[in-house]
């Protein structure tokens, strides 16, 4: 399967741990980009890089979270100190730029966290 | 700042055509895109309007009409497995942010 995968599938921490997701995009696009979907919402952006480099930020990407993508394939996104209010599911996207790709991304299938 | 508004929720029957509504009010965007999400799924890509018009993607079509800020997904020929949630989306032209999405239209394929 060469698209969007993500891991862990699932995650419960208990509220003050750490978490880390990881995302390996598809192999050829190099924009990532993470977002955040809560029950009965549309996807929220959280941040996007090109290659290695992180472009944008959302101001919903508190303090507590970090993203990296250190040699521009895979891409992990740490939330510090959990709060229940972080329970989501955390979307990885990919695409490759130019033209309007940008319009059209390829979701993982998602990191459930909930946050106990 | 961008904003779209769906319906909620939509409810058609199996074999009717369906349409779901997107208006937005955005400064600028490059296109505006559809994306379907099953229950526990990942959003997918449908379809994509960069101008105005009517995109036709077998039993799927969207529409963009930029001086009435709006688009709608037209769904034919329904069957169950279409039941699922549809975003529409924009990508600004300010900026570096990515695709902004509506909180989506949940459609219910009856019987």
């Amino acid at each position: 399967d060469t698209g969007v995968s993500q891991d862990p599938r699932h995650k419960i921490t208990k509220r003050g741990q750490n978490v880390t997701f990881r995302c390996d995009p598809i192999s050829e696009h190099n924009r990532l980009y993470w977002y955040r979907q809560t029950l009965g919402q549309g996807p929220e952006f959280l941040t996007y890089f090109q290659n290695e480099a992180q472009l944008e930020k959302s101001r919903l990407l508190s303090d507590r979270f970090s993203a990296e993508r250190p040699k521009g394939s895979f891409s992990t996104l740490e939330i510090q100190r959990t709060e229940q209010g972080d329970s989501a599911m955390y979307l990885c996207a990919s695409s490759p730029t130019g033209g309007h790709s940008g319009n059209t991304i390829y979701f993982g299938e998602g990191s459930w966290l909930t946050v106990v | 700042g961008q904003s779209l508004e769906q319906p909620s929720e939509v409810t058609a029957v199996e074999g009717a055509i369906v349409q779901i509504n997107c208006t937005y009010q955005t400064s600028g965007f490059y296109g505006l895109s559809w994306y379907q999400q099953h229950d526990g799924g990942a959003p997918t890509f449908l379809s994509y309007n960069a101008l105005d018009g009517l995109e036709e993607t077998g039993r799927f079509s969207s529409f963009l009409s930029r001086s009435d800020s709006y688009g709608y997904l037209l769904l034919q020929e329904l069957q169950m497995k279409d039941s699922a949630s549809y975003f529409c989306a924009v990508r600004p032209i300010s900026g570096n942010t990515p695709l902004v999405f509506g909180k989506g239209t949940r459609l219910s394929v009856i019987a």
